[in-house]
Formats: C-alpha cells, structure tokens, sequence
C-alpha cells in the first residue's frame, strides 16, 4: 500500500515569495490534515479536512495560508507572502479509522 | 481538545524496558489516546492507542490509568532504533493536537 505522498521534499524561498505544497493522502482515506512543525515543536494541526469540506481551519493563518481539497483527494497548502516565521516542516497526513499516517515532509526555509 | 503533558527528554540503556509517562487530566470519556514517534527527518508514525483497558501490539504496550488521566507507553526491550521523539495524543473525532513530546535517548 503506498504511503502518503508529499511534494517538494524541500523549498528555499525569499520572505514575500509565494509556496505552494501537495499532498496525495492514501487511497481511501477520507480526512486529511496539514501539520506545520518549527524545529524542536510538536506538529500544529493547521487544517484538517473531510473528503472535500473542512472540519477545523481555527489555527491556519488565513491571511497567508490557504488549502484546498479538490474532489475529496489531493490538498494543496499554499503560504503568499511567505514570511520569516513560516520556516517549517509541513506535514500532511491521512487517515480512515483513526490511526493517523504522515509523509515525510516538506522542508520550507523563508530568506 | 485535551491538553497533554510529557516530559521533555528521558534516557534509556539498550535492551531495558522504557516506560514514558503522560498526562492528560482534561480528556474526555470519549477521548481515544494515541501515541505516535517521530524519528530524525521524518513524519511521526503510529505507535498505538487505546480507550480505557490496556492495549498491546508489536510495537508497545499502552497502560491507562483507571481514571484515563494518565497513562505510560512501555516498550519492552529499548533498541538504538527506539530512539526518537514520543507524541501522546487525545483524539476526539479524528481531531489530532500534539504537544512537544518527550525526546528519548538509548544508550548502547
């Protein structure tokens, strides 16, 4: 069974660029989340959606950050501007029954 | 959501039982606690989780206290693999909230 799949692994832009991150959860599984961890922290939920509606938006910074899932599969995060403070691991995870799975991660570094 | 309390770091020896310890005094009757590791340069994974009675897997054992405000993930034997950061979490509805963990160090 694939895993979750996660792209760009890492991404190095200025402070006031744009990024964008995908994410293809695994097949089947419904809910789907964005996680930002700063180094040294525990992972931030940021959004978590339901097929193609969100359930919990109340920590993403919506003046920034956006996310969509399109048909219920793949989500994309995007950050615009970026800012200093946006230097993170963003992890997207999936799951079906209550057992959560994470890809490995995409590494953002805001210059 | 639940808030949940670890300690920071804790240090094993290779081949000794690890019992990491959380708190999580404000869960819910309907509150599942899971535990999740995260190992350098990756996503957590699963660990294991429970409701109310003790649970084992591969993995680890999970101990519940009978209150549910406390429990203790065992692993039997710590290997330099176990070394990694420990995540315990209170899930209501699939709603996931991670505090800072507890970073555990095997010593060979």
């Amino acid at each position: 069974e694939a895993g979750v799949a996660q792209s760009p692994r890492y991404k190095i832009i200025e402070k006031r660029q744009s990024v964008a991150f995908w994410c293809n959860p695994i097949s089947g599984h419904a809910t789907l989340y964005w996680y930002q961890q700063i180094l040294g922290q525990g992972p931030k939920l940021l959004i978590q959606f339901q097929n193609n509606g969100v359930v919990d938006d109340s920590q993403l910074p919506k003046d920034r950050f956006s996310a969509e899932r399109l048909k219920g599969v793949d989500s994309t995060l995007k950050i615009q501007p970026a800012k200093l403070e946006d230097s993170a691991v963003y992890l997207c995870a999936s799951t079906l029954h209550g057992e959560l799975f994470f890809g490995e991660g995409s590494r953002l570094t805001v210059l | 959501d639940a808030k949940t309390t670890q300690p920071n770091s804790m240090e094993s020896n290779e081949e000794e039982p690890v019992h990491l310890p959380c708190n999580h005094s404000t869960i819910s009757g309907t509150d599942y606690i899971h535990w999740y590791r995260q190992l350098p340069s990756q996503g957590p994974e699963y660990v294991i989780h429970g409701l109310t009675s003790n649970v084992n897997n591969r993995m680890a054992s999970l101990a519940i206290a009978e209150d549910r405000k406390s429990s203790t993930l065992i692993l039997h034997r710590a290997t330099l693999r176990d070394a990694a950061v420990y995540y315990c979490t209170a899930n209501t509805g699939n709603q996931f909230y991670f505090g800072t963990g507890t970073s555990l160090t095997v010593i060979p």
